[in-house]
């Protein structure tokens, strides 16, 4: 089955950085996906990884080790409103419909 | 950049009435389009993959006759929670993907459900 685990919690102090790893196990593979959802709302896109490698989009970057089938969310100069869950999700069922993590609440404390 | 629309944002049902949720894609046409559930602190759960003029494909363990879901047409897809249950109390999210980005799924902005 598919399956992509990241820790259930995190916390940092605003300013700071932190990192926020999945690790995943699908039959096969079409890239990483991170998304941001605060409380009571959507999920918001915020950044792909198709191949290997660092991208980097303003604050967060993610990254992404086929090899390794590990990947993380790097959160640069933390801010209050970053207090929300983040989901890595990948493509599955042959690429069509998107699987979720296991999620990863974050709180960022003054 | 792609919009889903969904609605109603919040419901409030008796057990044993069926309530509909709609989802569009305002901007573009969606041949796919998918449904989630999320309950409190826990991951979003596909349940479905609606597909335009055919019939929905349910994940392992979601009563299709629950939960029934029509793609009538490129731009809107309907979940309907039939014969509610304090159980089925829920976040519910719909997704589609725009084709014209490489990989970008789109949300809706999610439907809370509470059945009494």
């Amino acid at each position: 089955g598919q399956s992509l685990e990241q820790p259930s919690e995190v916390t940092a102090v605003e300013g700071a950085i932190v990192q926020i790893n999945c690790t995943y196990q699908t039959s096969g593979f079409y890239g990483l996906s991170w998304y941001q959802q605060h409380d009571g709302g959507a999920p918001t896109f915020l950044s792909y990884n198709g191949l290997d490698g660092l991208e980097e989009t303003g604050r967060f970057s993610s990254f992404l080790s086929r090899s390794d089938s590990y990947g993380y969310l790097l959160l640069q100069e933390l801010q209050m409103k970053d207090s929300a869950s983040y989901f890595c999700a990948a493509p599955t069922g042959g690429g069509n419909k998107l699987t979720f993590g296991t999620g990863t609440q974050l709180k960022v404390e003054l | 950049g792609a919009v889903v629309s969904q609605h109603p944002s919040w419901v409030i049902c008796k057990s044993g009435t069926s309530v509909k949720i709609e989802c569009r894609s305002l901007d573009f046409q969606a041949t796919t389009m998918f449904w989630y559930r999320q309950f409190p602190k826990q991951s979003l759960m596909l349940m479905a993959t609606s597909n335009e003029g055919s019939k929905a494909t349910y994940e392992q363990g979601v009563e299709k006759d629950k939960f029934l879901i029509n793609h009538a047409s490129l731009t809107l897809s309907t979940l309907t929670v039939t014969s509610a249950h304090p159980e089925d109390s829920s976040f519910y999210i719909c997704s589609a993907r725009d084709d014209r980005a490489n990989y970008g799924y789109t949300f809706g902005s999610g439907t809370r459900l509470t059945v009494v």
